[in-house]
């Protein structure tokens, strides 16, 4: 158990519709990470939060959106659905500071189906 | 931009063989580089890090040694067993802020016959 949280675990919805994934970091981590994995673009940066502050952008469509809340959990917004974005989307989290390490723990992930 | 290249799979062996993965990297700096496994069904797990040159990391009888002169981080593994059946990952991230991403390969599957 890494200590990251992700619910829901399985989310089945239809295009166009919009759906909200919700991560918990591990106790006391400040940043959080999101990413999309499927067949074809394998494991894909989408958004860092540190703080409650976005920190850095990767190849996250404007659909998309996410957000860090004062209790460090964190939300990502999929609206518009279309086919392809049907994917499994981890969180991950890591300690503040040098001190903290710099390696990234992950959650469940969520699978997302779009019909 | 940084960038990872892992060996094309899937790699089948038998049990107690011994397994290297091979994986390069392109970097600007002094990146981390970590290999992550993924078991059916479950996220992503670190199986093992180095954070410098010649820094070799170890976990449950796997390991890799951070080659800078070569950009490459390797895995191997003496004797594997039917258990490390798995999706293996290597990735790599700069230290902090914007750079602290995690870039992956595209993995391999490995599957251990009995």
């Amino acid at each position: 158990d890494s200590g990251v949280t992700q619910t829901p675990k399985h989310l089945i919805t239809a295009t166009g519709q919009r759906v909200t994934l919700r991560c918990s970091p591990r106790s006391g981590d400040l940043s959080v990470y999101w990413y999309q994995q499927s067949l074809d673009q394998g494991l894909q940066f989408l958004i860092q939060y540190y703080n409650g502050e976005e920190r850095a952008k990767g190849n996250i469509l404007e659909r998309f959106s996410a957000q860090q809340f004062p209790d460090l959990h964190s939300e990502l917004n999929l609206s518009s659905l279309e086919l392809g974005d049907s994917a499994l989307y981890f969180c991950a989290s890591r300690g503040g500071g040098l001190a903290g390490g710099n390696e990234q723990f992950f959650g469940p992930g969520t699978r997302l189906t779009v019909l | 931009g940084n960038s990872v290249t892992q060996m094309e799979g899937p790699v089948t062996l038998s049990e107690e063989a011994f397994l290297t993965i091979n994986c390069t990297y392109t970097a600007t700096g002094y990146p981390s580089l970590f290999w992550y496994v993924q078991y059916p069904g479950e996220g992503l797990q670190l199986l093992l890090k180095a954070t410098k040159a010649d820094d070799k990391g170890s976990n449950k009888g796997f390991e890799a040694t951070y080659r800078k002169e070569t950009t490459s981080f390797h895995l191997e593994k003496g004797s594997v067993q039917v258990s490390d059946s798995a999706v293996y990952f290597c990735a790599l991230s700069g230290l902090a802020g914007a750079n602290s991403k995690l870039t992956f390969g595209k993995g391999i599957t490995l599957s251990v016959r009995p």
